[in-house]
């Protein structure tokens, strides 16, 4: 079905602005949430995580907003940096954190000084 | 401190041969999974490894397996390789019920 955030494949923003990536999860049953940053040449970089009982967390400049009845969750970059720049992965897990995790469609950011 | 490590880097392989990649996960952690990423793709799982058994699998054919060390280390193997099977392999790390963390993963080219 349709979120209530659209994920965009790409997303540019001007240093300094505030960036907000959105992902739609599939499983209505998953209960810990994860995104990562990948860049070029390099593995999946953890960010922050959350789980079902949240609907907010906040890490140094990145906030993760959680909405279980739409199954939507969004990072939100504060002061996005050129080193921002790289794919952002969402990821759930409808099991707990140990076990698989299902990846959503990736965002490339790209931040331009 | 170590985080994951995975070899080799890159490798090429023709259609029909056989690969194992390696994986050395981070200190102290002693699950490990592994993931197929194809170009321009989100990760995909093929299985997770705890306490030397496999754990939990994906939708990956019984060409794919591996193993679990008693030092936590892993290995992915592939038999009767395919040109579908080019790809980033991914290896990921972590304690039970904490976040998973990723290596930089071995290139696989089939020719």
């Amino acid at each position: 079905g349709e979120s209530v955030g659209l994920h965009l494949p790409t997303l540019s923003v001007q240093e300094g602005d505030n960036s907000i990536i959105n992902c739609a999860y599939s499983n209505s049953a998953s209960d810990y949430f994860i995104w990562y940053k990948q860049e070029s040449g390099k593995g999946p970089q953890f960010i922050i995580d959350i789980r079902s009982n949240m609907d907010k967390r906040q890490g140094q400049r990145v906030t993760v907003l959680l909405n279980k009845t739409v199954k939507h969750l969004s990072l939100q970059i504060a002061a996005t940096q050129p080193g921002d720049s790289a794919v952002y992965f969402c990821a759930e897990n409808p099991n707990q954190a140990g076990t698989a995790l299902i990846f959503g469609k990736g965002t490339t950011l790209s931040v331009s000084s | 401190d170590a985080g994951v490590t995975q070899s080799p880097t890159h490798l090429i392989k023709t259609r029909g041969q056989q690969v194992t990649l390696r994986c050395s996960p981070k200190s102290g952690h002693d699950t490990v999974s592994w993931y197929q990423q194809a170009l321009g793709q989100g990760p995909q799982f093929i299985f997770q490894y705890y306490e030397e058994e496999e754990r939990q699998r994906g939708n990956f054919p019984d060409r794919f397996s591996g193993h679990q060390f008693p030092n936590y280390s892993s290995e992915l193997n592939v038999n009767a390789l395919l040109l579908g099977d080019s790809a980033l392999y991914l290896c990921a790390s972590s304690y039970p019920n904490q976040p998973q963390h990723f290596g930089d993963g071995t290139r696989l080219s089939i020719l």
